[in-house]
């Protein structure tokens, strides 16, 4: 089962900052911290992902409290594009585990 | 790079009868996945492959589904017979292996309709 919590939806103006958060109170020691998402129609993309550290990439920041137990996913400018279900992910670091999905956040993105 | 490619991208089929799904992955992935979304759902895993070995089919209904990856490269998911609550995306995701927090890539996947 999914080991993490999301709002079920979230609302964001174009070309504002968007911050989705997750919380993850049972994290263990070898779990990172994934996040994809899917747009309409397609299958999920990969995001960012993290251990301790803060992390950006060109799509993305992840934000990961000190303790861990929680993370946000920070979009810098929203656009249309950005619509979209986000997925939080606990994924162990061992190996080629597969991704457990919850249901996610809704992301819609108003003009 | 080509993604992973999935065929047919929509299929309509009466209850009973049966179905199969196709998968390419990226090339040099090793690791494949299926997995089924009912709509209004996260994707739920339904196979994992590394090369042409299953690594964890727990989640694939075995009385009706079966999976193969011939070869280590394409795949094929088949549901024979098919119910109505098979409804649903079946996607397909490939990886690297042996790489850590390698990510998966998916394909856009075939929607089902069983009717």
């Amino acid at each position: 089962d999914a080991k993490t919590t999301q709002p079920n939806s979230m609302e964001s103006n174009e070309e504002e900052p968007v911050h989705l958060p997750c919380n993850h109170s049972t994290i263990s020691g070898t779990d990172y911290i994934h996040w994809y998402r899917q747009l309409p129609s397609q299958g999920p993309e990969y995001v960012i992902h993290g251990l301790t550290s803060n992390v950006n990439n060109r799509m993305a920041s992840l934000a990961i409290a000190e303790d861990r137990k929680s993370s946000t996913l920070i979009l810098h400018r929203a656009t249309l594009r950005d619509a979209a279900v986000y997925y939080c992910i606990l994924r162990d670091v061992g190996g080629n585990t597969p991704l457990v999905f919850g249901k996610g956040t809704r992301l819609s993105v108003i003009a | 790079e080509a993604g992973v490619a999935q065929s047919p991208r929509y299929k309509i089929i009466e209850k009973r009868q049966s179905v199969a799904f196709w998968c390419n992955p990226i090339s040099g992935h090793a690791t494949l996945y299926w997995y089924q979304q009912i709509l209004g759902q996260g994707p739920k895993l339904l196979i994992q492959f590394q090369n042409n070995g299953v690594v964890d089919d727990s989640q694939l209904p075995k009385d009706r589904f079966s999976a193969e990856r011939l070869k280590g490269v394409d795949s094929t998911l088949k549901i024979q017979p098919a119910k109505l609550e098979d409804s649903a995306v079946y996607l397909c995701a490939s990886s690297l292996a042996g790489v850590y927090n390698s990510p998966l890539h998916f394909g856009n996947g075939t929607r089902l309709t069983v009717t």
